[in-house]
């Protein structure tokens, strides 16, 4: 099936450090997500991305579209210890009733 | 609002049983999923539905079934659960949009 390629698997960073992750594919994407899950619970979805190029920031996140659809990024910037989880990346294909998920990074922060 | 609600949230299967995952989400949405998440694998799509009475398999159906009789509640029923079947099940909802989905809080299976 589908593959979404993510990197790193993990990181360990310094509190106040800036986060890069990414997420590729071979196939073209219509929409990407990023959602990050808390040790313990259930994924949540923080930021969508619907046009090849868009860049979105949701507070200290940002991510962006790749301008192949093939490809997605997502920054930390100034991380914080509650930042630590599993960020996945997602992709939605037109026509398609489900996601495609990412393997995830998982991110230490260390105070 | 609840949002997606899980029930159990951890169970101990021994190989044979069967047992049903409950999932219910109050936001009226007509999408529903389950996935299963195994450790540094991401997650994968079992049975997904698209309205109540519409069902359909995902990537990894097989030894479940689901049912949704009411555009609430999405049950997923193992049937003689098996060592391979351990795992944390997470069961989200979307309205419309296939990709903003909600996650209820997970269960944790082990089959021994």
């Amino acid at each position: 099936g589908q593959q979404l390629n993510q990197s790193p698997q993990s990181m360990f960073i310094q509190e106040g450090e800036d986060v890069s992750m990414n997420c590729t594919s071979s196939s073209i994407f219509n929409t990407w997500l990023w959602y990050k899950q808390d040790p313990g619970e259930g994924p949540v979805l923080l930021i969508a991305l619907y046009k090849a190029g868009e860049l979105t920031s949701n507070g200290r996140l940002t991510a962006q579209f790749g301008i192949t659809r093939k490809d997605s990024f997502l920054n930390i910037s100034a991380s914080i210890p509650s930042d630590v989880g599993i960020y996945f990346c997602a992709g939605h294909q037109g026509g398609s009733e489900k996601l495609v998920f990412g393997k995830g990074t998982k991110l230490t922060v260390n105070p | 609002n609840a949002g997606v609600t899980q029930t159990p949230k951890f169970r101990i299967l021994k190989i044979g049983q069967s047992m049903t995952l409950q999932c219910t989400q109050d936001m009226n949405h007509n999408y529903m999923y389950w996935y299963r998440q195994d450790p540094g694998m991401g997650l994968k799509l079992i049975y997904y539905s698209v309205g109540a009475g519409i069902t359909d398999k995902g990537e990894v159906p097989n030894g479940y079934n689901v049912s949704r009789s009411t555009t609430e509640d999405f049950p997923l029923r193992l049937e003689l659960a098996a060592p391979s079947q351990t795992s944390v099940y997470f069961c989200a909802s979307s309205y419309g949009r296939v990709y903003e989905q909600y996650f209820g809080p997970g269960t944790r299976l082990t089959v021994t």
